[in-house]
């Protein structure tokens, strides 16, 4: 029974390219979030999706960054033209339910150069 | 705004004692609140999880009480052991925005030998 499973674990990038972090979820979840946490800050929500579709992104900022969750295969989520300023560790965490406690991943560390 | 206050911001305590971490939140309508522990370069860990009816729920050595009139928790940490050095996060989830929840910035517990 495998928890939630993420990767790439590290992942580094030039400016101006494009970073893809997937998320698998815990078998039988179709909740899915993600979360940013910067350095020696706390997790920040970015988004929260239900199989094939958002339901809420209002943490995701609007431009450069998307998330999906398709049918099949895990969730994306796609960072183009990243900056510096998008260096933080991407959690992703799933639940079976909508307000059901969230299994997180142990996240993907993007580092920008 | 929905908002959660941790503290204090770090503690560090001696092996084999007590501790005790507030959390104290504006978020409303409440539907439930959740403690993790967060390892360093981990994914948060659920340990407690409550509801508004619940006023404590114990999970080994940690035990989470909640005040909904008061909006507070607090998580206890008994005989505390080197392995309980971590981040510990508090979450609270609104009745009425599916999905999203409002994160502390955690406490770091630091413990000594």
């Amino acid at each position: 029974n495998a928890g939630v499973m993420q990767n790439p674990r590290h992942l580094v990038r030039r400016r101006g390219q494009e970073a893809r972090l997937r998320c698998s979820p815990m078998k039988g979840h179709s909740h899915v979030y993600w979360y940013r946490q910067l350095p020696e800050e706390g997790l920040k929500f970015m988004v929260y999706l239900q199989k094939e579709n958002i339901i809420d992104e209002s943490g995701m900022p609007k431009e450069r960054f998307s998330a999906e969750f398709p049918k099949e295969g895990p969730s994306i989520l796609r960072i183009q033209q990243v900056v510096r300023g998008d260096s933080a560790a991407y959690f992703c965490a799933s639940s079976p339910l909508e307000r059901a406690a969230q299994h997180f991943g142990d996240g993907t560390r993007l580092s920008i150069l | 705004k929905n908002q959660v206050e941790q503290s204090p911001q770090s503690l560090i305590i001696l092996e084999g004692k007590n501790c005790t971490l507030q959390c104290n939140y504006t978020v409303s309508p409440f539907s439930n609140l959740r403690w993790y522990k967060q390892d360093t370069g981990r994914g948060p860990v659920s340990l407690t999880i409550m509801t508004f009816s619940e006023n404590t729920k114990s999970n080994g050595r940690y035990t989470a009480t909640l005040d909904a009139d008061t909006k507070q928790s607090s998580l206890h940490i008994t005989a505390s052991q080197l392995s309980d050095s971590a981040s510990y996060i508090c979450v609270v989830s609104d009745g009425t925005n599916a999905g999203k929840s409002t994160f502390g910035d955690g406490t770091t517990l630091t413990v000594k030998p």
